[in-house]
């Protein structure tokens, strides 16, 4: 079964401090791999794609990196600001024939306080 | 705003009432999707459009929820006999269908609660 495992499940951190957030995934055969972040009451919004050659990209101070031979991967922030407290979900895609085979994370809760 | 909307962006309803919800995606999009979310949890995957076609659907989608999308744009999702269970944000997403990494955009979303 396509899994897709976040850590922490929530954190706290002062602003202006870094972290890093953690997925862990069990997708195969693997496509891609998306970090989307979603205020809360709103829809998630992609920051970031990996496809399985690519092991880091940026996007402003938000990090992703991945390890496709231990499915693993992590976002990191840095310098963090109030606006960045909001939910980050792991989201992998399958690749195969047809349409539409996403799996999501649960989400790291993420409070960035002043 | 040539974003996706949803509409309502929050619905309130008595259990066993019937209750229906619109997606408006980015204009060009040929593929739509539905999720439900729960406090907590990531999206789950309900219902997916190529067009007009359905081409997917989840086990979570019972006989009690059903997904439309006439004309290839605009879609519903209508549940009937609404049960505390179904309380949660549904979203839609849609993106324009390209191979390997088809970026979708998600809206608002439409926040249920049945009492």
């Amino acid at each position: 079964k396509n899994q897709v495992e976040q850590s922490p499940q929530s954190l706290i951190i002062l602003e202006g401090k870094n972290c890093t957030l953690q997925c862990n995934y069990t997708v195969s055969p693997f496509s891609n791999l998306r970090w989307y972040k979603q205020d809360t009451g709103r829809g998630p919004v992609s920051l970031t794609i990996m496809t399985f050659s690519e092991n880091t990209k940026s996007n402003g101070r938000y990090t992703a990196t991945l390890d496709a031979d231990t499915k693993q991967s992590s976002l990191h922030i840095t310098a963090s600001q109030l606006s960045d407290s909001a939910s980050y979900i792991c989201v992998v895609r399958a690749s195969g024939a047809g349409s539409y085979q996403l799996t999501f994370g649960k989400g790291t809760k993420l409070s960035v306080i002043p | 705003d040539t974003g996706v909307s949803q509409d309502p962006r929050h619905k309130i309803t008595k259990r066993g009432q019937n209750v229906t919800f619109r997606c408006d995606p980015i204009s060009e999009h040929n593929r739509l999707y539905w999720y439900r979310q729960t406090l907590g949890q990531g999206p789950e995957f309900l219902t997916y459009f190529q067009n007009e076609a359905q081409l997917e659907k989840s086990r979570l989608l019972s006989d009690r929820f059903s997904a439309e999308r006439p004309k290839g744009s605009f879609s519903t999702l209508e549940i009937q006999r609404t049960e505390q269970g179904d309380s949660a944000m549904y979203l839609c997403a849609s993106s324009p269908g390209e191979a390997g990494t088809d970026t979708q955009y998600f809206g608002p979303g439409t926040r249920l609660t049945v009492l």
